[in-house]
């Protein structure tokens, strides 16, 4: 089956630690993203990717870090630096162009210890 | 900017109601779309419609339509006879410059039995 693999889905993370958030498609799409969810505040953008080894800063990029050295995956990682990390992790994948929707993983919900 | 606006934070009606989801979006751009998703308490972000900035036509899918209207800048969701299954959170996107989604606050639907 197509989709999007997101692992793992529960994570926990001490204080002062780097953890990856794993993201995996097999729908063949360029485009691939990683979204924070948090109460209340809707989808916020952490980092995109439209081809494969390149990457922009979404709204929220501070103390994060991606990298997308093949199409098929775009790891999320959450640095030390970032200080609030609990939420919930969606990652999402498409086609290029305005008229194309995002699909979705199941997410990973991040909670420190 | 692009915003999209989801003033209805939590709605709760009984099963067979009808129950409508307000979504208003601002964009200067001609060409965009607006999407509506919907998320079950699974977490996973559902793919519900697509609409384009130069059709107007509402439609209807089973139980639920759509009506856009670009004289309010509105892009409403109606459920028809609501089900307990429809409970969930429904988030309402636009897509426009830079290949960006920008997505509003989301509604929490609760349908009660």
């Amino acid at each position: 089956d197509g989709g999007i693999t997101q692992s793992p889905k529960y994570l926990f993370r001490k204080e002062g630690q780097n953890v990856t958030l794993s993201c995996e498609q097999n729908l063949n799409h360029d485009a691939m993203y990683w979204y924070r969810q948090d109460p209340g505040q809707g989808l916020r953008l952490i980092y995109y990717s439209q081809i494969v080894n390149d990457f922009q800063k979404g709204d929220i990029a501070e103390g994060y870090s991606v990298s997308r050295e093949k199409k098929e995956s775009f790891p999320l990682t959450v640095t030390s630096a970032q200080k609030n990390p609990t939420a919930f992790y969606l990652c999402a994948s498409s086609w290029t162009g305005l008229n194309q929707p995002q699909h979705f993983g199941d997410g990973t919900r991040l909670s420190i210890l | 900017a692009q915003k999209v606006t989801q003033a209805q934070t939590e709605i709760s009606v009984v099963e067979k109601e009808d129950v409508t989801l307000d979504c208003v979006y601002e964009t200067r751009d001609t060409t965009y779309y607006l999407f509506w998703y919907k998320q079950p308490p699974s977490g996973e972000l559902v793919f519900l419609i697509r609409r384009n900035s130069f059709d107007e036509q509402n439609e209807i899918s089973g139980r639920y339509s759509w009506n856009f209207q670009k004289s309010t800048s509105s892009f409403n969701f109606t459920i028809t006879a609501s089900q307990v299954v429809d409970s969930a959170v429904y988030f309402c996107a636009l897509s426009s410059t830079g290949n960006q989604f920008y997505f509003g606050t989301g509604t929490s639907l609760t349908v009660i039995p």
